[in-house]
């Protein structure tokens, strides 16, 4: 079974800093890897997937990430953060050699970017 | 276009009763899903349906917890003799079918408050 982890609970970031949100997985195949967020009091939006290709993937509103398949990792980035960044994030990690499987999501990480 | 949709928007009901929340997913999305987020914390996956089928209900938390879909598109969460601790906002979401690859898209939510 597929697992992911979001190691931090909170990360706090200047505006104009550049940020890292991270997410490690475990899954037996090969991995499709999602980012999602969520914005107070509203539903979550999708920010970005891997499934195959470029390890660099990017994504709505400046976001990137980078599929490392040696570390296990899909980290979240964005060069210069900005205020409206702030937010709560989700990793998601599907195994795509098993075929969908109950949906799993990382505990969060809450995003505060202060001015 | 036509996100999905979620109704009402909050619910505040008394311990004990019975409570019927909604979902409108995209048209022409296959499958849906529902979720339970409280207190801004995680994600736990309750359901899915692919068409109107409901392969796996094991999510649900307890057997007060019912859900159906019908006519492949409106499904509803039935919640029976609510408790205190089924307070939570419930997301819905839907995507093109029940792949490993297809990203979800989210209703708002319903938020439940149960006295």
């Amino acid at each position: 079974a597929q697992s992911v982890a979001q190691p931090e609970d909170q990360v706090n970031v200047a505006e104009g800093n550049p940020l890292t949100v991270k997410c490690t997985y475990s899954v037996s195949g090969n991995p499709y890897l999602f980012w999602y967020v969520q914005y107070p009091n509203r539903g979550l939006q999708f920010l970005l997937k891997y499934i195959t290709g470029d390890n660099l993937v990017k994504g709505s509103y400046g976001f990137e990430a980078e599929f490392n398949k040696s570390q296990t990792s899909f980290h979240l980035k964005k060069p210069s953060a900005l205020v409206s960044d702030s937010a709560l994030y989700f990793c998601d990690v599907r195994d795509k050699d098993t075929g969908f499987q109950k949906l799993v999501f990382g505990t969060g990480t809450r995003l505060l970017v202060s001015p | 276009g036509a996100g999905v949709s979620q109704s009402p928007s909050n619910k505040v009901t008394e311990k004990g009763k019975d409570v019927e929340l909604r979902c409108d997913p995209i048209s022409g999305h296959t499958a849906l899903y529902w979720y339970r987020q409280s207190l801004g914390q995680g994600l736990e996956f309750l359901i899915y349906f692919q068409g109107n089928s409901a392969p796996d209900k094991s999510g649900l938390p307890s057997d007060r917890f019912s859900a159906e879909r019908t006519g492949g598109s409106v499904s509803t969460l039935t919640i029976q003799r609510t408790q205190q601790e089924d307070s939570a906002v419930y997301l819905c979401a839907s995507s093109l079918a029940v792949s490993s690859y297809n990203e979800q898209f989210f209703g708002p939510g319903t938020r439940l408050t149960v006295l």
